[in-house]
């Protein structure tokens, strides 16, 4: 069964500390991707990476960071939390064929105080 | 910078009536477009994906594409309740480095 996982359904982080949000898949996906869901505003692209140690910047990539050491892992850095960042972080993974589906994680939602 | 426009809604259809969920994007270069279902407090969910223009029918579901006018659709057909969500497109180029770019989603309500 597809399976992606977060590491954490619900974090509460404090301003200015830094966050580690991690993402495992075990399909052997090329592609995997960060989003956040925010009211309103549908899912955003962070980042995608489309092999390891690969990264392209999304739509709104400022105060974010990512990494791909192996294949099935993909992590999103915040690198000073802040307030604007509380949000519902979602990541997903793909094949590279055209129509293939992408398959998200439960999503983790993150509070910063 | 790519975009996916989508009514926010909330389109609202009786039961039973067809629900037609429209979506438009910028991106000629656009390949494959996906329509995902994501239910209140859940992650999205695939329903559907499109990538010829013209229709593509699954059960209750039909989507329709015309990449001439950038534009994909959802129909779906003898709409239930169950059926109440939150409904997503995306889209994506055919090359590695084209992302996976979702619409804000129309938020559908079908009434008893």
């Amino acid at each position: 069964d597809v399976k992606v996982t977060q590491s954490s359904r619900y974090l509460v982080k404090r301003t200015g500390e830094k966050v580690f949000l991690e993402c495992v898949q075990d399909m052997d996906h090329e592609n995997m991707f960060w989003y956040r869901q925010d009211p309103g505003l549908g899912l955003r692209l962070i980042y995608f990476s489309y092999d390891v140690k690969m990264k392209e910047k999304g739509d709104i990539p400022e105060g974010y960071s990512v990494s791909r050491e192996k294949k099935e892992r993909f992590s999103l850095i915040l690198e000073s939390a802040s307030t604007n960042q509380t949000s519902m972080y979602l990541c997903a993974s793909s094949l590279q064929r055209t129509g293939d589906e992408a398959f998200f994680g439960q999503g983790t939602r993150l509070t910063v105080v | 910078q790519k975009e996916v426009e989508q009514n926010s809604g909330p389109l609202s259809v009786p039961e039973g009536a067809i629900a037609s969920l429209n979506c438009t994007y910028s991106d000629r270069g656009s390949q494959s477009f996906f329509w995902y279902r994501q239910y209140s407090g859940k992650s999205p969910e695939l329903i559907m994906f499109i990538y010829s223009n013209g229709d593509k029918e699954d059960g209750r579901f039909t989507a329709q594409l015309n990449k001439a006018s950038q534009y994909v659709s959802l129909l779906i057909r003898d709409s239930q309740p169950s059926d109440s969500a939150t409904y997503l497109c995306a889209v994506r180029g055919d090359n590695a480095g084209n992302m996976l770019t979702f619409g804000g989603g129309t938020r559908l309500m079908v009434k008893p």
